[in-house]
Parts: structure tokens; sequence; C-alpha cells
């Protein structure tokens, strides 16, 4: 079955500085790839999404690039935050998920 | 606009037992999909309704689980009997189609433990 790959598992950075989380996906048919924040207790948010018309996609703090050629796509963060901490997740067009990148942000 | 409701949040149950968890999607959201998510792990896909047809339940363990979506709107997901195995979090998610990608919204999900 498909495949996503997610790391790191953990990341933890100071407040301002940037977080990257990569993932890859087996599928290359996949044209949609979602980025999800899960707080604690609650379900899922989708944060950012791409098209695979598209490399980058930027919305104020957080930004999404695809490269469909190696089949791998990163969800960067800058000027973190304390209230960024949760848990990340990369998705395929087919909702299959990674396993999770914990980011915690130290003020 | 309502979002994806589920019930129970919690629910605790002795091995060999059976359970019921409800969905309702977000109104006019022909797309719904039940997760689970086991503690520290991403979301595992169990299936997908289009409408009241499913899309997707490759992954659903057909031996124990079951899943309705009657009249396209509501679902049910029902675990007979339960194993200890089966203690997740199991989250509903809906959106307006599983064709053209687009965002799916999630419920706050029920979690079930299994003694």
């Amino acid at each position: 079955g498909e495949n996503v790959e997610q790391h790191p598992s953990t990341l933890s950075v100071q407040e301002g500085d940037s977080a990257v989380i990569k993932c890859t996906y087996s599928d290359s048919a996949s044209n949609y790839f979602p980025w999800y924040k899960q707080e604690l207790g609650k379900g899922p948010q989708l944060i950012i999404d791409i098209r695979s018309n598209v490399g980058e996609k930027k919305d104020q703090r957080i930004a999404v690039t695809l490269n469909k050629t190696a089949k791998h796509f990163s969800l960067h963060i800058t000027e973190t935050q304390p209230e960024d901490s949760a848990v990340y997740f990369c998705g395929s067009e087919k909702l299959v998920f990674g396993k999770g990148t914990k980011l915690t942000v130290n003020p | 606009e309502a979002g994806v409701a589920q019930s129970p949040r919690y629910k605790i149950i002795e091995k060999r037992q059976s359970v019921a968890f409800w969905c309702n999607p977000i109104s006019g959201h022909a797309t719904l999909y039940w997760y689970q998510q086991i503690l520290g792990q991403g979301p595992k896909l169990l299936i997908q309704f289009q409408n009241n047809g499913v899309v997707d339940d490759s992954q659903l363990p057909k031996d124990r689980f079951s899943a309705e979506r009657l009249k396209g709107v509501d679902s049910t997901l029902k675990i007979q009997p339960a194993k200890l195995e089966d203690s997740a979090v199991y989250l509903c998610a809906s959106s307006l189609s599983g064709r053209a990608r687009t965002e799916a919204f999630f419920g706050q999900g029920t979690r079930l433990t299994v003694v």
C-alpha cells in the first residue's frame, strides 16, 4: 500500500527559530499534499496544502515546498512561537498520513 | 459553521465487548472518513465513504470492525469483539468531495480504552 515517511519524529527549537519537517511519499500519482496540526485532545486541523502544479506555497510564517521528482515535500515554520507547539502530520492525496512530528517551541 | 460531531468522547470497555462510535459530518460533505490513531502514531485510514458508498476499506479489520453510512449523512463504526490493541482514538473526518482534493475536517475523536 501507499507509504508516507516523515521525519524527525520530535523537534525542539527555541522561540524565534525556524523549524523544518520533511516527508517522502511513495505514490507517484499523488498530486495533493496537506499538512495538519494536532493539538492535545483535538482532531488534526489543516494548516497548509500544496498541489503538484506549484513548487512552493507560503502563508504568513508557514511554507511548504514540493519536489515531485524526488517525491518529497517539506513544511517550514519561521519565527516559531510557543503556540506552534503541537504534533504535525504530512499527508498524501489519499489522506495517508505520516507518523507525525512533535514540535516543541521553548520560550 | 458546525464542525464534525463525534460521540462519545471517551469509552472504556472490557475485551471481547462491543462498542459503537457515532459521527455527524459537516452538512453537505459527501466524503466521510474513519481513522484509528494509536498513541504516538499518525492517523490510519480505516474506511472512506463517498455519500453512502464505500470507496476504500482496505485497512478495515473486517472480522471485527464494521461501518455504515445510512442515507449518506451520519455514520457509525462498530467493533465486535474488542481487543486490547484496539485501544486508540477513533477520528471521523469529512470533506466536500473525495475526488478533487479539498480540506478534510476532523472531529475531536473518541478515545477508546479496552481493558
